[in-house]
């Protein structure tokens, strides 16, 4: 009963290095998203993927780059960490992209500092 | 834009005493409402929603929220709370494509 599974739970990376997060859904949902959140701003959606082989700019995409791998997996990469991508990330799942009844379902987050 | 705003990042309150946290939106099209609880260490759980219908939805723990068209407000209410409501409280917006746009979170603080 794993749901949304996130790898890894914590990293510390230095300026410039570069980090891909990993994100696996058991659900066999469709559509997956990649989140960041800082304090006082609540979650930002940084990119979507509607279904396999698409993906999608949002709020806050700049710097990151994702990869939909296959329906289960989602990654989401830092080419070049700067210190303000210090956050929280959070994958989430749903059924269908657009469909408001099926929730989106998270994962317990990647703490990730940027020194 | 849709937007969400949650004026009380924080509220603290006696256990079983009764609480309510405040949400507002701001949308020009048709909303769909949710909220969020985020514990310690963990991802967003959905605490209940609202697409349709009655204005009075229910959801899990004992916590219900109110849909007010005319005062743009979805306020979450708990009429006697535990030591283990304790949590971060998201509310959250969806303008109908499962783009959620979230509120900035309040902080529920019981204490004993």
């Amino acid at each position: 009963n794993a749901g949304v599974t996130q790898t890894p739970k914590f990293q510390v990376l230095k300026t410039g290095q570069s980090m891909t997060l990993q994100c696996a859904q058991d659900m066999n949902h469709n559509s997956m998203y990649w989140y960041r959140q800082d304090p006082g701003m609540g979650l930002r959606l940084i990119y979507y993927s509607a279904s396999e082989g698409t993906t999608d700019k949002g709020e806050v995409p700049n710097g990151y780059n994702v990869s939909r791998l296959n329906k289960r997996e989602f990654s989401l990469r830092l080419e070049s960490a700067a210190p303000s991508q210090t956050s929280v990330y959070f994958c989430a799942s749903s059924a269908n992209h657009g469909d408001i009844n099926q929730p989106q379902h998270f994962g317990d987050g990647t703490r990730l500092s940027i020194l | 834009a849709q937007s969400v705003t949650q004026l009380d990042s924080q509220v603290p309150v006696f256990e079983e005493a009764p609480v309510e946290l405040r949400c507002n939106y701001s949308s020009s099209v048709s909303v769909y409402l949710f909220w969020y609880v985020q514990y310690p260490n963990q991802g967003l759980q959905l605490l209940l929603k609202y697409l349709s219908g009655s204005t009075l939805v229910k959801g899990i723990n004992g916590f219900e929220a109110e849909f007010n068209k005319s005062q743009t407000s979805f306020h979450l209410r708990k009429p006697s709370v535990h030591i283990s409501d304790t949590a971060e409280y998201f509310c959250a917006l969806n303008t109908g494509f499962q783009k959620l746009v979230f509120g900035t979170g309040t902080r529920l603080l019981v204490s004993p």
